[in-house]
């Protein structure tokens, strides 16, 4: 079974220009989720999907980050314009059901905006 | 947001060894999980628990559930080189939205 992936691996961007992420989930998950990770911490959950709908965006900084899984499959996590502190590691992850909440990784995108 | 407090930070122990670390919160978790992260990779899921008390293992690997909710255990026996990296722990409530510690990272000296 191919895990969940996720593109580019790395990216380096000057602060206000914008940048896109890209996650295809494992096959048939239904729920998707997008992490930021900071160097040294854990990763802190930006938004939730539940197929195409959103179920929690309350941690995403909305007047910069946008975030969309329009079929219920791949999506995309948008950031415009990109600020210094958001140099992190774009985690995407997917579970299969919601009441079996096993997440399942990619390898991240690691952002640098210098 | 949620607080979750892992500890240690940091630990070096020697291969052989056994190795305690926890996690907990300030608020009930109805789901723990336990992740390992190797650098320049996604956090790889080793242990879920799901019921207070629960005690699961996985190879070399045990974790529990604590009684009052709010807290969680995971042990790992007989150290290995490879068992090298940052270990984390995630809870959630209603089943929804988890929230990770700051991580445990081991070293263990060959």
């Amino acid at each position: 079974e191919a895990g969940v992936a996720q593109s580019p691996r790395y990216k380096i961007i000057e602060k206000r220009q914008s940048v896109a992420f890209w996650c295809n989930p494992i096959s048939g998950h239904a729920t998707l989720y997008w992490y930021q990770q900071i160097l040294g911490q854990g990763p802190k959950l930006l938004i939730q999907f539940q197929n195409n709908g959103v179920v929690d965006d309350s941690q995403l900084p909305k007047d910069r980050f946008s975030a969309e899984r329009l079929k219920g499959v791949d999506s995309t996590l948008k950031i415009q314009p990109a600020k210094l502190e958001d140099s992190a590691v774009y985690l995407c992850a997917s579970s299969s059901a919601r009441g079996l909440h096993e997440q399942y990784f990619g390898p991240g995108t690691r952002l640098t905006v210098t | 947001g949620q607080q979750l407090n892992q500890s240690p930070q940091s630990m070096f122990i020697q291969e052989g060894e056994d190795v305690s670390m926890n996690c907990t919160s300030s608020s009930i978790f109805n789901t723990w999980l336990w992740y390992k992260q190797d650098p320049g990779e996604g956090p790889v899921l080793l242990i879920a628990l799901y019921k207070a008390g629960e005690l699961t293992s996985n190879g070399r690997l045990t974790a529990q559930f604590g009684i009052t909710r709010k807290d969680s255990f995971l042990n790992i026996s007989a150290s290995i080189p490879s068992d090298v990296g940052i270990y984390f722990c995630a809870g959630a409530y209603n089943f929804n939205k988890f929230y990770f510690g700051s991580g445990t990272k081991l070293n263990v000296k060959p």
